[in-house]
Parts: C-alpha cells; sequence; structure tokens
C-alpha cells in the first residue's frame, strides 16, 4: 500500500522566519509531488508541484526532492500569519490518482 | 484559473436518507473527477474515480452500492451518499484536472455532511 508521511505537528515558526515541511513517501516508482496548503474548514489548494530531482523555487516557496531517499520538502521563506495552515504532501502515480499524507499543521507567531 | 464548484456547501440529514452532491467544473472540461472523503483531522481519502461515461472505480473498502456515482456530462458528477449513518457525516471534495494538464488538480470547495 502506497504510503506519504508527514510529521503532524503543530509546528510553531516566528514570523519572518523560514518554515520547513517535510514528506516521505513509499513508493519508489511515484512521479509527482504536490504540496496543498488547507485552511480549517476549507479544501485544498495547490502551492507547488515538482517531478525532477533538485529545488523548485516559487516566490516564497521552496519544493526540494530526492528520488533516491524518497524525500520531499517544502520550505516556506519570511514566514507570514496567512501561512499559518494544515500543508498536505500528496504523491502521484502517473496515472492522476494522488495519495495524500496527514498534513503538518504549520503556526506561524507574530 | 479553472474552478470546480460543489453544491450543497453543507448539509444535514436524518438516518437512512439519501444525499446526493455535486461536482462541476464551470470552464473545462473533465473526463475524470475524484472524490475524496475527509475526518477531522485527518487527510484526505480518495473514495472513487469518475470517469465520463462509464463506471466509476472504487477505492478498495468502499462500499459502490452506497456511494453512488454518476459522471453524466464533461462538466458534472454526483455523489450520492445512499442510506446515510452517523458514521458517513464527513466532509466531501471532489477534484479534477484540468484538460491537457498534469499540474494542477483543481478541488471543489467540499460539501460538509451531517447525518443525524
Amino acid at each position: 500500500q502506497k504510503e506519504v508521511e508527514q510529521n503532524s505537528g503543530p509546528l510553531s515558526v516566528p514570523e519572518g522566519a523560514i518554515a520547513s515541511l517535510n514528506c516521505t513517501y513509499s513508493d519508489r516508482g511515484s512521479q509527482s509531488f504536490f504540496w496543498y496548503r488547507q485552511y480549517s474548514g476549507k479544501s485544498p489548494e495547490l502551492i507547488m508541484f515538482i517531478y525532477s530531482n533538485g529545488d523548485k523555487e516559487d516566490g516564497r516557496f521552496t519544493a526540494q526532492l530526492n528520488k533516491a531517499s524518497q524525500y520531499v520538502s517544502l520550505l516556506i521563506r519570511d514566514s507570514q500569519p496567512s501561512d499559518s495552515a494544515t500543508y498536505l504532501c500528496a504523491v502521484g502515480d502517473g496515472n492522476e490518482k494522488l495519495t495524500f499524507g496527514t498534513g503538518t499543521r504549520l503556526t506561524i507567531i507574530p | 484559473g479553472a474552478v470546480v464548484s460543489q453544491h450543497p456547501s453543507w448539509v444535514i440529514c436524518k438516518s437512512g436518507t439519501s444525499v446526493k452532491i455535486e461536482c462541476r467544473s464551470l470552464d473545462f472540461q473533465a473526463t475524470t473527477m475524484f472524490w475524496y472523503r475527509q475526518f477531522p483531522k485527518q487527510s484526505l481519502m480518495l473514495m472513487a474515480t469518475s470517469n465520463e461515461g462509464s463506471k466509476a472505480t472504487y477505492e478498495q473498502g468502499v462500499e459502490k452500492d452506497k456511494f453512488l456515482i454518476n459522471h453524466a456530462s464533461l462538466t458534472l458528477s454526483t455523489l450520492t451518499v445512499t442510506s446515510a449513518h452517523p458514521e458517513d457525516s464527513s466532509f466531501y471534495i471532489c477534484s479534477a484536472w484540468t484538460s491537457g494538464s498534469r499540474n494542477e488538480q483543481f478541488f471543489g470547495p467540499g460539501t460538509r455532511l451531517t447525518v443525524l
């Protein structure tokens, strides 16, 4: 069974600091990797996707993928209170189906 | 960007009744839509893949006769929870990939179902 593991948190980070979120996955054949943000009572919204090993930057967000270690991370620079949410890691099998982790609850402390 | 809508956004029903949830892609056609369920403080669990013009594909452990899925057009999929019980109370979310793109799966706003 495919598994996606995340630290449930809560992770508390001071405003302006870097938040680091981690995710590991069990299926070595996974091909696509996504980070979603979910506010309480709302549906997930896409933050970033990454397909290749290495780093991918988009504004304050950087996704890092290491397929050999089956590890993907999300860095949030200059954290803002509005970044407080649950962050879901999702892994794709190449056939449109995603497997989600349990999410990490992030709190940015003003 | 692409938009997926759901209706209703919340529903309360009595045990034993059936509830229908609609999922629409508003500005794109979706041959495939996905139905997820999320219990409090848990992650999204894929229930089934809805295929336009054919039968849905259910994940292991999901009762196809209880969760009826109909994908009659390229912009509409419906999920009917039949003979609902309190344990079916959950947040139901649909999603769809935009046509020709594997980069983003758009999620609907979700439907909060409470079964009394």
